[in-house]
């Protein structure tokens, strides 16, 4: 069966370390998404990408960077982990197209804390 | 002022009971989303809807594109229901997410 993995599902990390969050989707999306989820707040786009080698930035980009160079796999880069960072991130992916419009699949979660 | 408003924040009610959440927004949309989050963090995708109304078991979501109001009724509630329930909304190539109504369902 398809589905989306994210690695690993809790990290404990220092301020100003460089951390990377993996995501792996086996549905062939072309569309793959990274949220972030803090008490109080909606989930919250930080970048997104509608295929290879395509990123783009969110709402809340600042701190964070992505690369795609296959169809599979996100990561996420937290360049130097603040503090502030401190969170549930998801990944998540949809087919071509607007996604506004495609149901997003969603993987499991990473729990990060920053100290 | 949020592009997504969702109410009640909390909601308790005994098994058995109908439930209705609902959803506000104020931006033009392509779909309306709603998510189910159950503890321990997964999140599910219950229903997607530009018009009308769709049913799945005994989830029931409707949408009046008009007064750009959504709801999501359960019927018959039980305790497996207890989970975050999240309206989105797609604006334009991405969506935009309500807080959550966190529901508790007593038996």
């Amino acid at each position: 069966d398809a589905e989306i993995t994210q690695s690993p599902r809790h990290k404990i990390t220092e301020t100003g370390r460089q951390v990377t969050l993996a995501c792996h989707q086996t549905w062939n999306h072309n569309n793959m998404f990274w949220y972030r989820q803090d008490l109080g707040h909606g989930l919250r786009l930080i970048h997104y990408s509608y295929g290879v080698q395509d990123t783009n930035k969110g709402e809340v980009s600042d701190g964070y960077s992505v690369s795609r160079s296959n169809t599979e796999d996100l990561p996420l880069t937290l360049e130097s982990a603040a503090s502030s960072q401190t969170s549930v991130y998801f990944c998540a992916s949809s087919e071509a197209g607007a996604s506004g419009s495609d149901t997003q699949y969603f993987g499991p979660g990473t729990r990060l804390t920053v100290l | 002022k949020n592009e997504v408003e969702q109410s009640p924040q909390n909601l308790t009610a005994q098994e058995g009971e109908f439930i209705t959440i609902n959803c506000s927004y104020s931006v033009g949309i392509s779909a309306l989303h709603w998510l189910q989050q159950h503890p321990g963090g997964g999140i599910v995708s219950l229903f997607m809807l530009s018009s009308g109304k769709k049913k799945h078991g005994r989830l029931i979501a409707t949408i009046n594109i008009q007064e750009k109001h959504s709801s999501l009724h359960i019927t018959a509630s039980h305790p497996r229901d207890s989970a975050v329930y999240i309206c989105a909304v797609g604006d334009g190539n991405k969506l935009v997410f309500g807080a959550g109504t966190i529901l508790r369902v007593k038996s």
